[in-house]
C-alpha cells in the first residue's frame, strides 16, 4: 500500500520561504520519479516540478522556475519542495505524487495534499 | 490557459454515455506522447483513471475507457452513475522548451 504524506504547509507572507516534505512508504521510493502538483482554490491541477528516480534530472513549470527547488533523499524516502520568493498566486493545495515509472510516465499515486497560503 | 484543452463541463443522465475531449498540439499529444486521465471527487486528491491512452488500473470499472487519435484524446464513460460526478483531467507530456508535464483545464461532470 503506497502512502504519500505531505507536511510543511501553512500561512506565509509574500516574499518569504517555505519547505514542503513528502514522506513515502509502501514501495521502493528510489525506483520512481516524483512530482509536485498544485491546485489553487476552485481551480484545476497545475504541474509544478518533477525529479527523476535518482535525482539526476529536475524539471519545473515556468511559473516557479528560479524560485522553487525540488529534491529527494532516497535514504529517507522523502521528497522536498523548497519554495522561495513566494507570491499570492502560489496559494494552493500542493500534492506530492509518484510517477508510475523511473522517469516520465503517468502519476499513479497522490498524497492528500498540504495547503500553502501566501498572504500578508 | 492550459496547454491541453478540455470542455469546462459535461452533463449526462444516469445510464447514459458521455465523452470528454482533450485537445493538444504537435508538441504534446501529436508528438506521440501518451495521454492519461484522472478523476477527482469533491474534496479529495486526484486518482488515476486511465493510463497510456487506454489502460485501466486495477479497480477502475470497465465503464471508463480512453482513446487517442492525432492531437486529441477522449475519455468515455458508459452507464453513467451518480458517483461518477467529479472533475476529470487529462495529462500528457510536452516536448517544447517550456513544457514537461501538462494537464488539461479539467471537466466537471454533472450527473442529472
Amino acid at each position: 500500500q503506497v502512502q504519500l504524506v505531505e507536511s510543511g504547509g501553512g500561512v506565509v507572507q509574500p516574499g518569504r520561504s517555505l519547505r514542503l516534505s513528502c514522506a513515502a512508504s509502501g514501495s521502493i521510493f528510489s525506483s520512481h520519479g516524483m512530482h509536485w502538483v498544485r491546485q489553487a482554490p476552485g481551480k484545476g491541477l497545475e504541474w509544478v516540478a518533477a525529479i527523476w528516480y535518482d535525482g539526476s534530472n529536475k524539471y519545473y513549470a515556468d511559473s516557479v522556475k528560479g524560485r522553487f527547488t525540488i529534491s529527494r533523499d532516497n535514504s529517507k524516502n522523502t521528497l522536498y519542495l523548497q519554495m522561495n520568493s513566494l507570491r499570492a498566486e502560489d496559494t494552493a493545495v500542493y500534492y506530492c505524487a509518484r510517477d508510475g515509472g523511473m522517469v516520465a510516465t503517468y502519476i499513479d499515486y497522490w498524497g492528500q495534499g498540504t495547503l500553502v497560503t501566501v498572504s500578508s | 490557459q492550459s496547454v491541453l484543452t478540455q470542455p469546462p463541463s459535461v452533463t449526462g443522465a444516469p445510464g447514459q454515455r458521455v465523452t470528454i475531449s482533450c485537445t493538444g498540439s504537435s508538441s504534446n499529444i501529436g508528438a506521440n506522447y501518451d495521454v492519461h486521465w484522472y478523476q477527482q471527487l469533491p474534496g479529495t486528491a486526484p486518482k488515476l483513471l486511465i493510463y497510456g491512452n487506454r489502460n485501466r488500473p486495477s479497480g477502475v470499472p470497465d465503464r471508463f475507457s480512453g482513446s487517442k487519435s492525432g492531437t486529441s484524446a477522449s475519455l468515455a464513460i458508459t452507464g453513467l452513475q451518480a458517483e461518477d460526478e467529479a472533475d476529470y483531467y487529462c495529462q500528457s507530456y510536452d516536448g517544447s522548451l517550456s513544457g514537461y508535464v501538462v494537464f488539461g483545464g479539467g471537466t466537471k461532470l454533472t450527473v442529472l
